[in-house]
């Protein structure tokens, strides 16, 4: 069965500074995709970045990049230059490669960014 | 713009008594889902639908219907079965034409019991 695990429930970083939220997961599927999003205090799940079990260069989109280790089956989201607005819960999911497109979640990693 | 909308934002249940959760999204995809978010808890999938009449059970079905009728509708029914129907209820769907697309999702549902 597949599982994803974030340890991390709550995390500080400051300002402008860079933080790693970590992600681990627990597959036997040899194809897989890894989705982080953030949920600020609104509720709605924004997408941030995704990174295929295939794909030769870790993924990065703006501030956000993936650590994508794959034999350790660790996907770690890097935000550089953290900014208020980043204060929120980021949640990893993985997506077997199959026709149901289903995402399983982690338990999420609740980050603060102090001014 | 397009996107997915949820209504209504909170709902509040009797005992006993039946609830409806609307999703309706004009960014005409294929595949829509529903998930229950618990305080502090990740997302658990309750059904999805990958095309119209037909869905599947999730992971935490029991308690919950749904029907998709329509391309762009999904309702999921809180039945009087769920016994612990208080939580946040997303709503999400997805065109399937690669493996690097993202489910988009709506801005939630409270549902708490009176």
């Amino acid at each position: 069965a597949q599982k994803i695990t974030q340890t991390q429930p709550g995390m500080f970083v400051q300002e402008k500074e860079a933080v790693t939220l970590d992600c681990t997961y627990d597959t036997s599927d040899p194809s897989y995709g890894l989705f982080w999003y953030k949920q600020p205090s609104s509720g709605e799940m924004i997408f941030l970045i995704y990174q295929g079990s295939y794909d030769q260069q870790n993924a990065t989109e703006g501030r956000y990049s993936l650590n994508f280790q794959k034999a350790r089956k660790s996907a770690n989201l890097v935000i550089s230059a953290s900014q208020l607005g980043d204060s929120a819960m980021y949640f990893c999911a993985m997506r077997r490669m199959d026709s149901s497109y289903k995402l399983i979640f982690g338990s999420g990693t609740r980050l603060l960014v102090r001014p | 713009d397009g996107g997915i909308t949820q209504s209504p934002k909170y709902l509040f249940r009797k005992e006993g008594q039946n609830v409806t959760l609307s999703c309706e999204q004009n960014l005409n995809h294929d595949a829509m889902y529903w998930y229950r978010q618990d305080p502090g808890q990740g997302l658990r999938l309750i059904y999805y639908s990958q095309i119209v009449n037909d869905f599947q059970k999730g992971d935490i079905a029991e308690g919950y219907s749904v029907s998709r009728e329509k391309k762009e509708s999904f309702p999921l029914t809180v039945t009087s079965a769920q016994k612990n129907p208080t939580a946040f209820y997303l709503c999400a769907s997805i065109l399937r034409t690669g493996v690097n697309q993202p489910q988009h999702f709506g801005d939630g549902t409270r549902l708490s019991i009176l």
